[in-house]
């Protein structure tokens, strides 16, 4: 199985502050994903980043992927209280790019 | 565009009886997914679709789980019987391809007493 595994655990940081999140898997992928969730909601997709991709933006994030480490990592900049959630990653691969989640990485931001 | 729809809520039962999902996901998405997500854990995938053929369900405990999705549109996923340990949230997902992004319904929380 190439599930992510996100590191730390859990983080909390102040609000203003940058949280930087890692996840590692083990097998060869074809992408990995980032999700967000909320406490008692659904996920919500962040970002996609494709094997032969190395970094990618949107907005205050920033994840980046090191195929040879088996490792990605999510960057929140400048945080909000809002940023607080769980955020997961996912990764895509096989023949029928099935889709694996790790046990997540919990983000409190404190105002 | 509409979310993915999931029906019911919220489900509550005694173990070794029978419950369903419901599923409609985006209109014009090929790949449906169904993840079982316990607290304190990150979402299991059940089982995915691509239109009505079942491209992955090595994770589906194919002993009480079941799932189809007819016509390619809606899906419904059933246990028979529950178990204790079957209590969860139940999340369907669709994509246009197994290659895109998932967008996630609000899914059904299940618990069994």
């Amino acid at each position: 199985s190439q599930q992510g595994e996100e590191d730390p655990q859990a983080l909390s940081i102040q609000e203003g502050e940058n949280a930087t999140m890692n996840c590692s898997y083990k097998t060869s992928i074809n992408n990995l994903q980032w999700y967000r969730q909320n406490s008692g909601r659904g996920l919500v997709h962040l970002i996609l980043i494709r094997s032969n991709e190395r970094e990618k933006h949107s907005g205050r994030l920033r994840v980046t992927l090191d195929t040879s480490k088996k490792s990605s990592s999510l960057l929140i900049t400048a945080s909000r209280a809002a940023d607080t959630a769980s955020y997961f990653c996912a990764t895509a691969g096989g023949v029928q790019n099935d889709m694996r989640f790790g046990a997540g990485t919990r983000l409190t931001v404190k105002p | 565009e509409a979310g993915v729809a999931q029906s019911p809520r919220y489900k509550i039962i005694e173990k070794r009886q029978s419950v369903a999902f419901w599923c409609n996901p985006i209109s014009g998405h090929a790949t449906l997914y169904w993840y079982q997500q316990i607290l304190g854990q990150g979402p299991k995938l059940l089982i995915q679709f691509q239109n009505n053929g079942v491209v992955d369900d090595s994770q589906l405990p194919k002993d009480r789980f079941s799932a189809e999705r007819l016509k390619g549109v809606d899906s419904t996923l059933k246990i028979q019987p529950a178990k204790l340990e079957d209590s969860a949230v139940y999340l369907c997902a669709s994509s246009r391809s197994s290659y895109n992004e998932q967008f996630f319904g609000p899914g059904t929380r299940l618990t069994v007493l």
